[in-house]
């Protein structure tokens, strides 16, 4: 199964928004509202902070949000802060699997 | 809290066989699906291999389908994949992760570096 497309990367100043794509397939997110958002600083683990297209799991701040739209998932963050900056992926439920995203590198300029 | 760790990794010679391990703790291990996930030098996440619970019919993606043994022991919290005939293309970071009730991921180890030589 193919990875889900995300952006390369994207960037944003303190205290703007940014919002990420991840598109998929009949396969994938288009059939399925399980897409899942992790954020991972690299050489520490992935951490989930959002699951189900737009629920946030405990102790994740409401900057963060996830919508859904045909066979495209977002990720939204606002007030956007230092330490946001860090490699996102996207993840769907497919077939009998899961596929991930390429991933998106998010630079707080 | 959850704790997931991953040891076995290092450098292994390519033709060669390797087993990495998670040790799992803060949580009843044996009741959770597990995850392999790995992510090669400068790439994405990549989906490798999913074990039930119990074990029945471990899911593997296709690109690793009868080279990659993914398996469990219970009584000892641990969760295993064994790497069958390394390939320059299995160099990656191995990350083990506890399947989440929502078909999200819902924690994660922080990996193991496999790296294939020549």
């Amino acid at each position: 199964q193919s990875a889900l497309t995300q952006p390369a990367s994207v960037s944003g100043s303190p205290g703007q928004s940014i919002t990420i794509s991840c598109t998929g397939t009949s396969s994938d997110i288009l059939n399925y509202n399980y897409v899942s958002w992790y954020q991972h600083h690299p050489g520490k683990a992935p951490k989930l902070i959002i699951y189900e297209v737009n629920n946030r799991p405990s102790g994740v701040p409401d900057r963060f949000s996830g919508s859904k739209s045909g066979n495209t998932a977002s990720l939204t963050i606002s007030g956007l802060q230092a330490e946001d900056e860090a490699d996102y992926y996207c993840s769907s439920k497919g077939s009998h699997t899961r596929v991930f995203g390429g991933g998106t590198k998010l630079s707080v300029l | 809290q959850v704790q997931l760790v991953e040891s076995g990794g290092g450098v292994v010679q390519s033709g060669r066989s390797l087993r990495l391990s998670c040790a799992a703790s803060g949580f009843d291990f044996k009741v959770f699906g597990m995850h392999w996930v790995r992510q090669a030098p400068g790439k994405g996440l990549e989906w490798v291999s999913f074990i039930s619970a119990d074990e029945v019919e471990p899911l593997y993606a296709d690109s690793v389908k009868g080279r990659l043994t993914g398996s469990r022991d219970n009584s000892k919290n641990t969760l295993y994949l064994e790497v069958n005939a390394v390939r320059a293309e299995d160099t990656a970071t191995y990350f083990c992760a506890r399947d989440g009730p929502h078909w999200d991921v819902d924690f994660w180890g922080q990996g193991t570096l496999v790296t294939v030589s020549s």
